[in-house]
């Protein structure tokens, strides 16, 4: 039983189009991120929500919107794709701020 | 939350025990110390945390310095699959944290038969 599991796994798509990853996690925990690895490895906070709240916004660009329908859920819908948003999605969970976090498999996003 | 130093790469020969070392001078008393490793193309996946006093769990031990300055993660015994990047990781925890985790570059590991 996968804790937090992402859909798609991979995702290969054109400029300028729209996508959406999916998020689910299955521990009751409360809280969610996403968080983005460039090419270079870099991992970094992209979105938090608490309870369906956006409670982290690290100056993404607004063509990233996360949506949050319950608090087991944050999906990350990407507008007008764009070359540099080539990365690994990585979705993550915890209880509030205090426990460790759980991370999903990754989702590996290609913009051609 | 506190920057911290790690060393780009170490080896490790496999069944030996591995210690990778962090340094984090500027840690504030109530931030902890966590470890996360990804191995290739995985999540990153929690090891172990701990405030001052030593730690040990069922994947490895964390030692931190009196001074709290620096800690040490240890794999008892490396095997093969422990090759992965390692990162330390300080982090406030509490009602004013937002729990996010701040990555740096992280220790690759890579155990050798």
């Amino acid at each position: 039983d996968t804790a937090v599991s992402q859909t798609p796994k991979y995702l290969v798509t054109q400029m300028g189009n729209d996508k959406s990853i999916k998020c689910e996690q299955n521990l009751g925990h409360d809280t969610m991120y996403w968080y983005k690895q460039d090419s270079k490895k870099f991992l970094k906070i992209m979105f938090s929500y608490n309870n369906k709240e956006l409670i982290i916004n690290e100056t993404v660009p607004n063509r990233f919107s996360p949506k949050s329908p319950d608090k087991a859920h944050l999906n990350l819908h990407i507008n007008s794709l764009e070359l540099g948003d080539s990365a690994v999605y990585f979705c993550a969970s915890t209880q509030g701020a205090v426990t460790e976090a759980f991370f999903g498999q990754g989702t590996r996003l290609t913009v051609v | 939350d506190a920057k911290t130093t790690q060393p780009t790469s170490m080896d490790c020969a496999e069944g030996r025990a591995a210690n990778l070392p962090c340094n984090h001078s500027t840690i504030s008393g109530n931030e902890y110390v966590y470890w996360y490793r990804q191995i290739h193309s995985q999540g990153p996946q929690y090891i172990i945390h701990g405030l001052k006093n030593n730690e040990t769990n069922e994947m490895a031990s964390l030692i931190i310095t009196e001074d709290r300055k620096s800690s040490t993660l240890i794999l008892p015994h490396a095997t093969l699959r422990d090759t992965a990047v390692y990162y330390c990781i300080v982090r406030l925890v509490g009602s004013s944290n937002t729990g996010k985790l701040i990555f740096g570059q992280g220790t690759t590991l890579q155990v050798k038969p």
